[in-house]
């Protein structure tokens, strides 16, 4: 079974500040690591995901995350937010060959302020 | 090309009564994903279907139940309504290689 642990419930930050959100898992098996986002009355959005390869992954909008597996973590990193930003955003875990079973984290509320 | 979409997005049922839920997946997705969203719990998943077939289900009650027909359409349902299943339910379908596409979810309060 696997677990993820955000760290933070809540991050306030300025608008152009870089922001960092914290994502540990625990995994007996191999993973794969996902980032969503989610605004208001909205589903889920893939942000990125770490399948295999480069530990360091990218987003089209300037986030990015990094795999490390001694540490089990996959923070999620943007040097420079936009007030747009603002959305609550989940790490996610699958165990590899059950791609569509995801475990969540309880989610890091981001909210960018003027 | 059209995403996931979900039916109804917003319904109000009563405690006993039962619910169906409508998700059709993005066109060549074969597998469709449940999952329940409330403050206290978050997301869990709730089950899985491929081809027609439940692969694999979560840890909720046999009121909840599901099912994908021939065109992958899939409809969850769940009898006797409680006050605690009010939540937002998400489907999400995949191509099965490790992406996932939500839908915009079916926000159900029981009263």
């Amino acid at each position: 079974a696997q677990s993820v642990t955000q760290l933070d419930s809540q991050v306030p930050v300025f608008e152009e500040a870089p922001v960092e959100l914290r994502c540990n898992y625990s995994s007996s098996v191999s993973v794969y690591l996902f980032w969503y986002v989610q605004y208001p009355n909205q589903g889920l959005q893939l942000l990125l995901k770490y399948l295999s390869g480069s530990t360091l992954v990218e987003s089209i909008n300037g986030f990015e995350a990094e795999f490390n597996k001694s540490q089990t973590s996959f923070h999620l990193r943007k040097p420079s937010v936009h007030i747009s930003d603002t959305a609550e955003y989940f790490c996610a875990v699958s165990e590899i060959g059950s791609n569509y079973k995801l475990t969540f984290g309880k989610g890091t509320l981001l909210t960018v302020n003027p | 090309k059209a995403g996931v979409t979900q039916t109804p997005r917003y319904l109000i049922k009563t405690r006993g009564q039962q619910v169906t839920l409508s998700c059709s997946p993005i066109s060549g997705h074969r597998s469709v994903s449940w999952y329940q969203q409330t403050p206290g719990q978050g997301l869990q998943f709730l089950f899985e279907y491929f081809s027609e077939t439940q692969r694999n289900k979560g840890n909720f009650p046999g009121r909840f139940s599901g099912r994908q027909f021939s065109n992958s359409r899939s409809e969850m349902n769940v009898s006797t309504l409680e006050l605690g299943d009010s939540a937002l339910y998400l489907c999400a379908s995949s191509l099965d290689d490790g992406e996932l596409f939500f839908g915009e979810g079916s926000r159900l309060t029981v009263l």
